[in-house]
């Protein structure tokens, strides 16, 4: 049990809908990336959030977009969506702050299906 | 080129068999690097992190080649649990210190 959690574990939307997932991150925690797995390729990096402020961003459109909580916690927000954002959607925690040295510490992950 | 590259696999292999995986990386100025295990349908969990001087941990030996630019990860006598993804994992530098991973090795153990 790596503390992270996310929520939904599994929804499916369609097309053009909006989506909203939740990552609590473990606790002493301050960073939160989030990450989108495709079936069969490794997690694509889409945003990472440190003390309430997006400190990177991968190459995703602005219809993805972020928060994080006072308390470390985040959300991800995808708008308009496309059938290619059907994935596996990964939060993760570390203490790295804006230099993520060490380990990644990972949720179970939110399986988005978009039909 | 792909920041982190690895063969896909699957690798498929015999309990006891010794088994090895490479990843190669294109920013020189990368600052540390890992190994991540992913199981079916499970989030990565880290394996191991991968120091200049190579490390070891039990049947699991990582090396890193900074003059290549690659990490290896080399698992000796098999078992069928084992089987998993392996991902690498670089931590590139510059500007971004932002954990980028490949697409991951898919290994097989058979009985």
């Amino acid at each position: 049990e790596t503390g992270v959690t996310q929520s939904p574990t599994h929804l499916i939307k369609t097309r053009g809908q909006q989506v909203t997932l939740r990552c609590s991150s473990q606790s002493g925690h301050n960073t939160v990336s989030w990450y989108q797995q495709a079936l069969g390729q490794g997690p694509q990096f889409i945003f990472q959030y440190y003390r309430e402020e997006e400190n990177g961003r991968g190459n995703f459109p602005p219809r993805f977009s972020g928060l994080q909580f006072p308390n470390y916690s985040s959300e991800l927000n995808v708008n308009a969506l496309e059938l290619d954002d059907s994935a596996l959607y990964l939060c993760a925690s570390s203490s790295g702050g804006d230099r993520v040295y060490g380990e990644l510490f990972f949720g179970e992950g939110s399986r988005l299906t978009v039909l | 080129r792909k920041e982190v590259e690895q063969d896909p696999g699957p690798f498929n292999v015999p309990e006891g068999a010794t088994v090895a995986f490479n990843c190669t990386y294109s920013n020189s100025a990368s600052q540390s690097f890992f190994w991540y295990r992913q199981d079916c349908r499970k989030e990565p969990k880290l394996l191991m992190s991968v120091y200049s001087s190579g490390n070891e941990d039990g049947r699991f030996t990582a090396q890193l080649n900074r003059a290549s630019q690659y990490i290896s990860l080399l698992i000796r006598d098999s078992k069928l649990s084992d089987s998993a993804t392996y991902l690498c994992v670089v931590n590139p530098s510059g500007g971004s210190y932002i954990p980028t991973f490949g697409r991951g090795t898919s290994l097989i153990v058979h009985p």
